[in-house]
């Protein structure tokens, strides 16, 4: 059964730092995304990974995916208030019916606070 | 084009109670999702609609759930006798093809009191 771990779960960090969020996930997987979640609200899609080796910058976020190592990161540049958001990785499973649809199993989630 | 589409979006029970969520995907897309997120936690898979079959079905869809999707359009979830334990974020995506992304609706919060 694949799993997904992020970490850290918790995340506090000062305006102007940068840091790294680190998505590990058990079993081969065609997909890999990156998602935004503010409180009481649903997911925003950041980023999809689809292939080893590739990277994806959007404003002071970048992803990368390496799949040899079923190891994604999602990299923060210089950080602003505006950021705070639990950030989710998701990588793509085959559903048991025996089609070619996947479902999307999450990680449990990076809890960003960016302080001023 | 409207992105998915979901109501109520919130909706306080008390326990007991059956409630029913409804679900609208973006027009075309004809594989629909449900997850449920609790708090503190990502979403997790429930079942799966291609077209107006459903194909999979998560062993966290207890006997109490029950999903449609009578037209191969919009969807219902429907939970009886709910219980504190129901308590989540629910939510819907659809996606176009076999080998596309999901796209979600903004959830439907619902409280079991």
């Amino acid at each position: 059964e694949l799993k997904v771990e992020q970490n850290p779960l918790f995340l506090s960090m000062q305006e102007g730092k940068n840091y790294t969020i680190y998505c590990n996930y058990s079993t081969t997987s065609d997909r890999l995304y990156w998602y935004r979640q503010d409180p009481g609200k649903s997911l925003e899609s950041l980023f999809v990974l689809l292939s080893n080796g590739a990277v994806k910058q959007e404003g002071r976020l970048m992803a990368s995916l390496d799949t040899k190592a079923r190891l994604s990161t999602l990299h923060i540049t210089a950080a602003v208030h505006d950021l705070s958001a639990t950030y989710f990785c998701a990588v793509e499973a085959r559903m048991n019916y025996g089609g070619a649809t996947n479902k999307l199993i999450f990680g449990t989630g990076t809890l960003l606070a960016v302080q001023p | 084009d409207t992105g998915v589409s979901q109501d109520p979006r919130h909706k306080i029970t008390k326990r007991g109670q059956n409630v029913t969520f409804r679900c609208d995907p973006i027009s075309e897309h004809n594989r629909l999702y449900w997850y449920r997120q609790t708090l503190g936690q990502g979403p997790e898979f429930l079942t799966y609609f291609q077209n107006e079959a459903q194909l999979e079905k998560s062993r966290l869809l207890s006997d109490r759930f029950s999903a449609e999707r009578p037209k191969g359009s919009f969807s219902t979830l429907e939970i009886q006798r709910t219980e504190q334990g129901d308590s989540a974020m629910y939510l819907c995506a659809s996606s176009l093809g076999w080998d596309t992304e999901q796209y979600f609706g903004p959830g439907t919060r619902l409280t079991v009191t």
